[in-house]
């Protein structure tokens, strides 16, 4: 266990389907943020969290909506996505101060068919 | 926007040798954090460096950040094959929570 737990661990859905990915952070870090991990290409940002206020939106499609609740709970929901979707979707906390490593999740492996 | 590159992306070594992953951005950085991901898993912090030209040590890993703040290498000594696994380096600018991830070197120990 890494401090920053996610669910599902694996997730199949149709392109018509709406799911939420969750992910929970017991490290007590005010910054949370959302990465894409496709084969072949860099972990890409998507979302950054800083004190429950979104503060990057990495020009990611409307299709993927994050929402912070709290500063312990980060979820995305996930709406008519496309093949192309598919990817391992990492979590990520840290305490928001330059410099500070990351703690990652275990990630949600998505596959959409 | 900003781009961190890795040479190799991939690199065979037979355990005992030494391996050298190297990183280059496209911007200065504030400081450069490196990662490694095992195969199935997920990333783990290893470092962060801050300092134009530091170099740091942990066992068999060294760690050094360029004088100009735009690069930044790895080297493992006499690797093993917990070794194993995707390292990455990623940079971040000043002044902001935004850690770009470069595009990693994978690295695969033969016993």
């Amino acid at each position: 266990e890494t401090g920053v737990t996610q669910t599902p661990r694996h997730l199949v859905m149709g392109m018509t389907n709406k799911k939420s990915l969750k992910c929970e952070q017991h490290l007590g870090h005010n910054a949370m943020y959302w990465y894409k991990q496709s084969a072949k290409k860099p972990l890409e940002l998507m979302f950054v969290y800083s004190l429950e206020e979104r503060v990057e939106n990495n020009s990611v499609p409307s299709r993927f909506s994050p929402e912070c609740p709290n500063s312990s709970h980060l979820f995305l929901h996930l709406h008519t996505l496309q093949p192309e979707d598919s990817a391992l979707y990492l979590c990520a906390s840290s305490q928001g101060r330059e410099g500070d490593g990351y703690t990652f999740g275990s990630g949600t492996r998505l596959t959409v068919v | 926007g900003q781009q961190v590159m890795q040479i190799p992306q991939y690199q065979h070594v037979q355990e005992g040798e030494d391996f050298t992953t190297y990183c280059n951005s496209s911007t200065t950085l504030s400081n450069i954090q490196w990662y490694k991901q095992r195969p199935g898993g997920h990333p783990v912090f290893l470092i962060q460096l801050v300092k134009s030209g530091e170099v740091k040590k942990q066992k068999r890993l060294t760690f050094q950040f360029g004088e100009a703040k735009k690069n930044s290498s790895l080297h493992i000594t006499a690797t093993q094959t917990t070794d194993v696994g995707t390292y990455f380096c990623a940079g971040m600018n000043t002044g902001f929570q935004k850690l770009v991830f470069g595009t990693g070197t994978r690295l695969l120990v033969s016993p």
